[in-house]
């Protein structure tokens, strides 16, 4: 069974430009997550989703960040302007459902901004 | 507010110790309680689930005491492959995100 795809792996930027990071569940899977992990810290919940919908996006930054799951299947996570403090990784993870919480994890995206 | 609260060590152990790590967590009605293992730039990875009667799978243990709001993990007879970060994670209710501490740091040395 193949697992979370995550794209690109690395990214480097400069403060204020604008990034992308691409996601694709475990098939069926119908939760979605996007979590960033800072150097020395636990992942921390940015956006979770259920199908195409939003269930939690409390902690998410819109000013800067913004994330999508249009047709409920792959997910795209985006900052503009990226911030020097934005520098982390994130991390995709998918769970079978609201219920089966047990999370699997991409490899993640390490973003460094300059 | 700190939701789950770990020590972050190092711990640094000779091979063939055992090892207990503990984490804490806040809120009292959260339901579900995991360890997960973080290899070094790598993704984490669910360990093991822990249940209130207490759960063992191998050289791990895992205990939950919900009237302390504390959680450990077990170690025995530790192996080189052991060394990793290991993530204690709660889920506060049905249908939300996983919530994870800061991940305790184990090296173990031959």
């Amino acid at each position: 069974e193949a697992g979370v795809a995550q794209s690109p792996r690395y990214k480097i930027i400069e403060k204020r430009q604008s990034v992308a990071f691409w996601c694709n569940p475990i098939s069926g899977h119908a939760t979605l997550y996007w979590y960033q992990q800072i150097l020395g810290q636990g992942p921390k919940l940015l956006i979770q989703f259920q199908n195409n919908g939003v269930v939690d996006d409390s902690q998410l930054p819109k000013d800067r960040f913004s994330a999508e799951r249009l047709k409920g299947v792959d997910s795209t996570l985006k900052i503009q302007p990226a911030k020097l403090e934005d520098s982390a990784v994130y991390l995709c993870a998918s769970s079978l459902d609201l219920v089966n919480t047990e999370a699997f994890f991409g490899q993640g995206t390490r973003l460094t901004v300059v | 507010r700190k939701e789950v609260e770990q020590d972050p060590g190092p711990f640094n152990v000779p091979e063939g110790a055992t090892v207990a790590f503990n984490c804490t967590y806040s809120n009292s009605a959260s339901q579900s309680f995991f360890w997960y293992r973080q290899d070094c730039r790598k993704e984490p990875k669910l360990l093991m689930s822990v249940y209130s009667s207490g759960n063992e799978d191998g050289r791990f243990t895992a205990q939950l005491n919900r009237a302390s709001q504390y959680i450990s993990l077990l170690i025995r007879d530790s192996k080189l492959s052991d060394s990793a970060t290991y993530l204690c994670v709660v889920n506060e209710q049905a249908g939300t995100a996983l919530i994870f501490g800061k991940g305790t740091t184990l090296s173990v040395s031959s």
